[in-house]
């Protein structure tokens, strides 16, 4: 069974500018859940979809967004960028975000921002 | 405000020996918990977890165990090996999402 997918896996952006950022989950997975990993923070929760319904969300700008689509892929979008948004964004999919189901990981993808 | 604290960025350990990484947390609604292991240029892969209502559990070399009245978690890895150098993040959940620590890096010196 294929792993979760992130395209793509590098980016650069510039200041201002919007970027899209992509997630296939694993075959047979309907939630989907994107983070923010950088130095010392840690994995900061953006939000999570179930069913192309974002169902939790986590404490970002409204910069953030998402949506989820009938075959489960998702995407993530992050409009105005600032510097501070060089990250590594992580998907993770799991059967059903319903409570405690383990959850797999994309590779991530590296978002750079000069 | 950081729900799950890993105090120790960094862990040297040699070969054979246990390596032990502790982590915090400060919600006492938590009831499940996670350890991830995660390479360079890899997302976070799983690699063991507990709920609230076991102290511990085993999986082969490694071991979690869970103090609810300290709010505290630890994983024990022996023996420990080369491949287990990684950066380890502990994740804790109340049904909603998952919140994850800072991580600690692990280096196993052969």
């Amino acid at each position: 069974k294929a792993g979760v997918t992130q395209t793509p896996r590098y980016l650069i952006k510039t200041r201002g500018q919007q970027v899209t950022l992509s997630c296939s989950p694993i075959s047979g997975h309907r939630s989907v859940s994107w983070y923010q990993q950088t130095p010392g923070q840690g994995l900061q929760f953006l939000f999570e979809y179930f069913s192309e319904t974002q169902r939790n969300k986590g404490n970002f700008p409204g910069r953030f967004s998402g949506r989820q689509f009938s075959n489960s892929r998702s995407e993530m979008n992050v409009s105005t960028l600032e510097l501070g948004d060089s990250a590594l964004y992580l998907c993770a999919s799991s059967l059903d975000r319903t409570g405690n189901d383990e959850q797999f990981f994309g590779p991530g993808t590296r978002l750079t921002v000069l | 405000d950081q729900q799950v604290k890993q105090n120790s960025p960094s862990l040297s350990v040699q070969e054979g020996r246990i390596s032990i990484l502790n982590c915090d947390y400060t919600n006492s609604m938590f009831d499940y918990f996670l350890w991830y292991k995660k390479y360079p240029a890899e997302g976070p892969t799983f690699l063991i977890s507990i709920s609230s209502i076991k102290d511990k559990n085993e999986d082969g070399r490694f071991t979690v165990f869970l103090n609810k009245s300290a709010k505290h978690l630890s994983l024990h890895i022996v023996p420990s090996q080369p491949g287990d150098s990684a950066v380890y993040f502990c994740a804790a959940s109340g049904g909603n999402q998952f919140y994850f620590g800072t991580g600690t890096s692990l280096t196993v010196i052969p």
